[in-house]
């Protein structure tokens, strides 16, 4: 199982600045991953997949990276609708796992 | 309007059984993958199982092997998950999701999720 580990586990920041999260597989994944923003009481969405393509209607301050072992998530200036848990998860192998999340907090 | 509504969730005994049902709307039902993701109360998400659009492919978390049976009725646009021998550690809201396919490829990711549905397995 490929286990994917999220730091930091919290982000604290005001709106307007910049974000990055990274989410570190066990063994590679290739390209084969996405990233989803969960917020309070709602689905989580789907933001990007295969490490850098923007889902459909997801805003271009949203970006991916990556490949391999080490993925980053980056949210160029947080809008006051950006502060939410982020998960990420690989398709590269059975089972589909997730990663534990950052939670992107206001300061 | 692109819709998944899950149903059947509520409060089990553990040892029992549940049947989750999700109704698929807005979309072509019989050219996507579905899946089950859940999420325990206070905590991440855990992929559950997941069946091809054509019921060629199905794939369980270990968790639920053995126990969990999904199957889809394409003629009624519905996913299910049958639910037996139920746990406490079962307790989570179901989510169903929809995976895109095309022409040879699945990419196995969750492109639209629905609201969820409550499962509590307690005594």
């Amino acid at each position: 199982e490929i286990l994917l580990t999220q730091s930091p586990a919290t982000l604290s920041l005001s709106p307007g600045e910049s974000a990055t999260l990274s989410c570190r597989a066990s063994q590679s994944v290739d390209s084969y991953l996405a990233w989803y923003q969960q917020k309070p009481g709602q689905a989580p969405r789907l933001l990007i997949y295969d490490a850098s393509n923007r889902a459909t209607g997801i805003p271009a301050r949203f970006s991916g990276s990556g490949s391999g072992t080490d993925f980053t998530l980056t949210i160029s200036s947080l809008e006051p609708e950006d502060f939410a848990v982020y998960y990420c998860q690989q398709r590269r192998n059975w089972p589909l796992t997730f990663g534990g999340g950052t939670k992107v907090e206001i300061k | 309007e692109v819709q998944l509504v899950e149903s059947g969730g509520g409060l089990v005994k553990p040892g029992g059984s549940l049947r989750l049902s999700c109704a698929a709307s807005g979309f072509t039902f019989s050219s996507y993958s579905m899946n089950w993701v859940r999420q325990a109360p206070g905590k991440g998400l855990e992929w559950v199982s997941s069946i091809s659009s054509s019921s060629s492919y199905i794939y369980y978390a270990d968790s639920v092997k053995g126990r969990f049976t999904i199957s889809r009725d394409n003629a009624k646009n519905s996913l299910y998950l049958q639910m037996n021998s139920l746990r406490a550690e079962d307790t989570a809201v179901y989510y169903c999701a929809l995976t895109t396919e095309g022409s040879g490829w699945i990419r196995w990711c969750f492109d639209l999720w629905g609201r969820g549905t409550l499962v509590t397995v307690s005594s």
